[in-house]
């Protein structure tokens, strides 16, 4: 079985600009999630998809970002435009049933924002 | 104060010996508590869950839990050198999905 894939590994983007992050999660696994960590900080969660629907949202930094998930398969996080503080590591998860069961994570992308 | 909490270590034990770590959570409402493993530059990896108080054992990982004091703890017996990496305490509150990271505990095992 596939991973949690994310691309790209890593991206080194100037302020102003817009980077586009994309995760494909285990085949089958409807739930899907983004989180982020900033340098020093602790993994914090941005937004939980159900196939193609947003369930929870409440972690999205602003309207910088944007996360779609269309079809119910794989899932974009926009950033635009990005800023310094953006920078971090941007994990996805995906998951058959509910978190009880813990999450299986992407290696993550790391965004830096200069 | 932060809702999950973790000694930020390093904490360093010998090979063959017990790693204690330990994790309090301020939201009595959580339900599912979670130690990921975290290899420098890599994804964290599920390693224990638990639910209920007291004892859960998976090979030499033991998860404890205490809900009256708030409390979840990782032991991990004859510690070797490759479980040295970042430890993350997780927790799930009552009726969302999504998961509180402390900033976790550095491990490192030496020879």
């Amino acid at each position: 079985e596939a991973g949690v894939t994310q691309f790209p590994s890593h991206s080194v983007i100037e302020k102003g600009q817009t980077v586009t992050l994309r995760c494909d999660p285990i085949s089958g696994h409807d739930n899907l999630y983004w989180y982020r960590r900033v340098m020093g900080k602790e993994i914090k969660f941005l937004l939980h998809f159900v196939k193609e629907s947003k369930q929870d949202e409440s972690g999205m930094p602003n309207n910088r970002f944007l996360a779609e998930r269309t079809g119910g398969t794989y899932s974009t996080l926009k950033v635009q435009p990005a800023e310094l503080e953006d920078s971090g590591v941007y994990f996805c998860a995906s998951s058959q049933d509910r978190v009880d069961y813990g999450y299986t994570f992407g290696s993550g992308t790391r965004l830096t924002v200069v | 104060q932060k809702e999950v909490e973790q000694n930020s270590g390093p904490l360093s034990v010998p090979e063959g010996a017990i790693a204690s770590l330990n994790c309090t959570y301020s939201d009595r409402g959580s339900q599912s508590f979670f130690w990921y493993r975290q290899y420098s530059g890599k994804s964290p990896e599920l390693i224990m869950s638990i639910y209920s108080n007291g004892d859960k054992e998976d090979g030499r990982f033991t998860a404890q839990l205490n809900k009256a004091s708030q409390y979840v703890s990782l032991l991990i017996r004859d510690s070797q050198p490759s479980d040295s990496a970042t430890y993350l305490c997780a927790v799930n509150r009552y009726n969302t999905d999504k998961l509180i990271f402390g900033t976790g505990t550095r491990l490192q095992v030496f020879p």
